[in-house]
């Protein structure tokens, strides 16, 4: 099956700083990659829909200064938290989707595959 | 209003025991697809299957079966002769193709005791 990768698994970093996460799609290319914040004890949260080459759709409540995405090539979506703060800590899961195509050229559904996710805790 | 709505927040059960995990879903797409996932204290979310909305075969994998009714939006997940494996947080999940976004369940905690 497609494989999604994240990098870095886990960072602890101090308030202020920054931190860039990394997915990756290792064996295909996803035109759209999704990000999704999960608190502990909590579900997962869409923050935002990442399209390669324009800019990402955030979901409403996310600070779209503060959660910068780039996703520049079909196999790389970044999510760079600017100027973390300790409400910052969560765990953060990207997904990447393929979309299923008959030989025919119809659509037969997309896939999403999960990354592994970061978890992030700012001290 | 919830998209998704997973009841029980937390089941509890002996080990060797069926259970079963409720989905209730909200959509007014005709094609859609539903998933259930699984997440075990790693953290790493772990695929068990996807079904859409023109398919409503019950599915059986193992020890896993699922129960898909359109006309109660329902999309239940039953697991028989549980293990201590089976601990875990489930989540069921929608995807509108309207909205091309996946909205999650808030996730069923499932404790198997031995």
């Amino acid at each position: 099956g497609a494989v999604v990768s994240q990098h870095p698994s886990w960072v602890i970093c101090k308030s202020g700083t920054s931190v860039k996460i990394e997915c990756r799609s290792l064996d295909f290319q996803a035109t759209t990659m999704f990000w999704y914040r999960q608190f502990p004890k909590q579900s997962l949260m869409l923050m935002a829909t990442s399209n390669e080459g324009s800019k990402a759709t955030y979901e409403q409540g996310v600070e779209k200064d503060k959660f910068l995405i780039n996703h520049a090539s079909l196999t790389l979506s970044t999510l760079t938290v600017t100027s973390a703060h300790p409400e910052d800590s969560s765990f953060y899961i990207c997904s990447a989707e393929i979309s299923g195509r008959l030989a025919g050229g119809d659509v037969i559904g997309n896939e999403q595959f999960f990354g592994p996710g970061t978890r992030l805790t700012v001290l | 209003a919830q998209k998704v709505t997973q009841a029980q927040t937390e089941i509890s059960v002996v080990e060797k025991e069926d259970v079963t995990l409720d989905c209730v879903y909200e959509t007014r797409d005709t094609t859609y697809y539903l998933f259930w996932y699984k997440q075990p204290p790693s953290g790493e979310l772990v695929f068990l299957i996807r079904r859409n909305s023109f398919d409503e075969q019950n599915e059986i994998s193992g020890r896993y079966s699922w129960n898909f009714q359109k006309s109660t939006s329902s999309f239940n997940f039953t697991i028989t002769a549980s293990q201590v494996v089976d601990s875990a947080v489930y989540f069921c999940a929608l995807w509108e193709t309207s909205y091309d976004k996946v909205i999650f369940g808030p996730g069923t905690s499932l404790s198997v005791i031995p």
